[in-house]
């Protein structure tokens, strides 16, 4: 599975949206990049993911460059409850999930 | 997403004991899998558990320490054997619906302190 690099932690405000970055240059053509985020004391949750094209759903937006070496997670109006572990993920759709550190978001009223 | 549920939800166990973590599915499903997450730190994958077979374990995880189990299409358990303090840890049991990423969920972990 390629690599991936996130910042260790951001702050946010609530109500603004929160632009989460994730770096993957090694990523190859079978590989998608999916996002899981954490709240504390829970198992991880999917949150959304995309393979070439941007994508959007109910949580959240996945921007995804031309070159796929990076992509972005916007929470478009973080609230309290937005405050977790988010983990950007790169594999291909079979394999096994694999998590990394990850970034601490912290929302702030 | 069918309901997984993990027993049980913490425990304090002494050094050189066993303890078993029985993790449960409300419907039947292909693919469960066992992750640690120790403290502070991200999760590992333990082991795919396999129905009917052999668990397939990950680099640095072995059998003798990690036995896991799965009868049948609902339930897997996991046993943490000979623990020591370096085992504490939150286990976590999780599914995927057929081979899709997207639809991988995780119980709510068991949270085993070792002393």
């Amino acid at each position: 599975d390629a690599k991936t690099t996130q910042p260790p932690s951001m702050d946010c405000a609530e109500g603004r949206a929160a632009n989460l970055p994730c770096n993957h240059s090694t990523i190859s053509g079978n590989e998608y990049v999916y996002w899981y985020r954490q709240i504390h004391s829970q198992g991880p949750q999917y949150i959304i993911h995309g393979l070439k094209n941007n994508e959007t759903n109910e949580m959240a937006s996945l921007i995804i460059t031309e070159d796929r070496k990076s992509s972005t997670l916007i929470l478009p109006h973080a609230t309290l409850r937005d405050t977790a572990v988010y983990y950007c993920i790169v594999c291909s759709n079979d394999y096994k999930l694999s998590f990394g550190a990850g970034t601490t978001v912290t929302v702030r009223a | 997403s069918a309901v997984i549920s993990q027993k049980p939800s913490r425990d304090i166990c002494q050094r050189g004991t066993s303890l078993t973590i029985q993790c449960q599915v409300d419907s039947q499903v292909t693919m469960m899998f066992w992750y640690r997450q120790q403290p502070g730190q991200s999760l590992t994958l333990i082991a795919t558990a396999n129905q009917g077979s052999e668990a397939t374990y990950e680099s640095g995880f072995v059998i003798d320490k990690f036995p896991i189990s799965r009868p049948n299409l609902t339930f897997s358990t996991l046993t943490v054997s000979n623990m020591s303090p370096e085992d504490s840890s939150i286990y976590l049991c999780s599914y995927r619906v057929g081979s899709r990423l997207d639809e991988q969920y995780f119980g709510p972990g068991t949270r085993l302190t070792v002393t």
